[in-house]
């Protein structure tokens, strides 16, 4: 099956960095997602790209469709306490969600 | 207000047992699905419904049965047959369209001992 390689697999920072997390594919997608997940909770979507080179804000985050199509990344600007979770990548290759891979998450953690 | 619910939110059970997780949404999609989540792993595909009375196996259906017996509702049978049950469990649903994305419930989180 495709592979996601999502990267980091954890981040600690500090309240008001800035964050950036990516996810690269060993083949193409046609849609990338990003969803956060809160502890005990399930994944809320975040930001959707379809489009190869699309850039797409939602507050203070940007996400962006890689050109190759291969490769997403997601930006938070200013952290906030809030932003603690797991983030996901999800890419889809072709029509229908049963083919959505997901990447293995990035967790953020906030050092107060 | 529109959305998933999952029910229990923990559920514990011993090993041999069947149990079943329920899955209701009123957003009135037509696909439903149920995703299986491990720590440091991705979502992985159980099982999936397009539409009322029909499913689909996903990547690890081994060990699980649903049904769809109705458009709001995809239970899922965790049988004594799955090898390693104790997981948390995700439910989702979505229109069948193009670029219509997946809306996940909070959850049941299972332990078998």
């Amino acid at each position: 099956g495709q592979q996601l390689n999502q990267s980091p697999q954890s981040m600690f920072i500090q309240e008001g960095e800035d964050v950036s997390m990516n996810c690269t594919s060993s083949s193409i997608f046609n849609t990338w997602l990003w969803y956060k997940q809160d502890p005990g909770e399930g994944p809320v979507l975040l930001i959707a790209l379809y489009k190869a080179g699309e850039l797409t804000s939602n507050g203070r985050l940007t996400a962006q469709f890689g050109i190759t199509r291969k490769d997403s990344f997601l930006n938070i600007s200013a952290s906030i306490p809030s932003d603690v979770g797991i983030y996901f990548c999800a890419g889809l290759a072709n029509f229908g969600n049963e083919k959505l891979t997901f990447g293995t998450g990035t967790r953020l953690t906030i050092i107060p | 207000d529109g959305g998933i619910t999952q029910s229990p939110k923990y559920l514990f059970r011993k090993e041999g047992q069947n149990v079943t997780l329920s899955c209701e949404q009123n957003l009135n999609h037509d696909a439903m699905y149920w995703y299986r989540q491990d720590p440091g792993q991705g979502l992985r595909l159980i099982y999936y419904s397009q539409i009322v009375n029909d499913f689909q196996k996903g990547d690890i259906a081994e060990g699980y049965s649903v049904s769809r017996e109705k458009k709001e509702s995809f239970p899922l049978t965790v049988t004594s047959a799955q090898k390693n049950p104790t997981a948390f469990y995700l439910c989702a649903s979505s229109l069948t369209g193009e670029n219509s994305p997946l809306h996940f419930g909070n959850g049941t989180r299972l332990t078998v001992t």
